[in-house]
């Protein structure tokens, strides 16, 4: 069983301009969950969505937003790059109800 | 807020020693306590959960303990060996979502 994918798995942007992380969860898993991960905020939660819907938001700014197909793949976007939203973005998938996340190898955005 | 601390930050035992890295969570409602390695360039891979209705789970060299008055739980490796180098996160999280409250992780050295 192939796991979560996340691509691409590394980015450079500028200053100013927006970028699209794209996240395929294990076949069969109807949440997605999206986190960014940065030496001095650890790893942090943006949001999460189950069934093509926002279950839960973190707290970041409205230009972090993400969405959800009906195959389950996700996107999430991050409009008018600053430097400090350079790290490690990781998405994590699971089938629902309480059981366990499993996550991808990430994608590393540099905001230069 | 939902808050999960987590010590220490680094953690230096030679090979075949013990290793116990400990969290305390804030959040009452937390009932799902999972912990993750994380080596360089991956993603945090799940290496044992507990549930709030279990005091203690146990696989192979790797333990948790979860005591829910005091909040808090631990993770405990036997025998370590040099490839459990990495960094070990804990996290909490609530009945019905995938948001986790991540520590602040602990980089294990095990040395040879």
């Amino acid at each position: 069983k192939a796991g979560v994918t996340q691509t691409p798995r590394y980015l450079i942007k500028t200053r100013g301009q927006q970028v699209t992380l794209s996240c395929s969860p294990i076949s069969g898993h109807r949440s997605v969950s999206w986190y960014q991960q940065t030496p001095g905020q650890g790893l942090q939660f943006l949001f999460e969505y189950f069934s093509e819907t926002q279950r839960n938001k973190g707290n970041f700014p409205g230009r972090f937003s993400g969405r959800q197909f009906s195959n389950s793949r996700s996107e999430m976007n991050v409009s008018t790059l600053e430097l400090g939203d350079s790290a490690l973005y990781l998405c994590a998938s699971g089938p629902g109800g309480n059981t366990e996340a499993f996550f991808g190898q990430g994608t590393r955005l540099t905001v230069v | 807020g939902e808050n999960v601390e987590q010590h220490p930050s680094t953690l230096s035992v030679q090979e075949g020693d013990s290793a116990v890295i400990k969290c305390t969570y804030s959040d009452s409602a937390s009932n799902y306590f999972p912990w993750y390695k994380q080596e360089l360039g991956k993603g945090p891979q799940l290496i044992i959960d507990i549930r709030s209705n279990v005091g203690e789970k146990k696989d192979q060299r790797i333990a948790v303990t979860l005591n829910k008055t005091a909040k808090h739980f631990s993770l405990h490796i036997t025998e370590t060996q040099p490839e459990d180098s990495a960094v070990y996160f804990c996290a909490a999280r609530a009945p019905g979502t995938y948001k986790y409250i991540f520590g602040t992780g602990t980089r294990l050295k095990v040395l040879a």
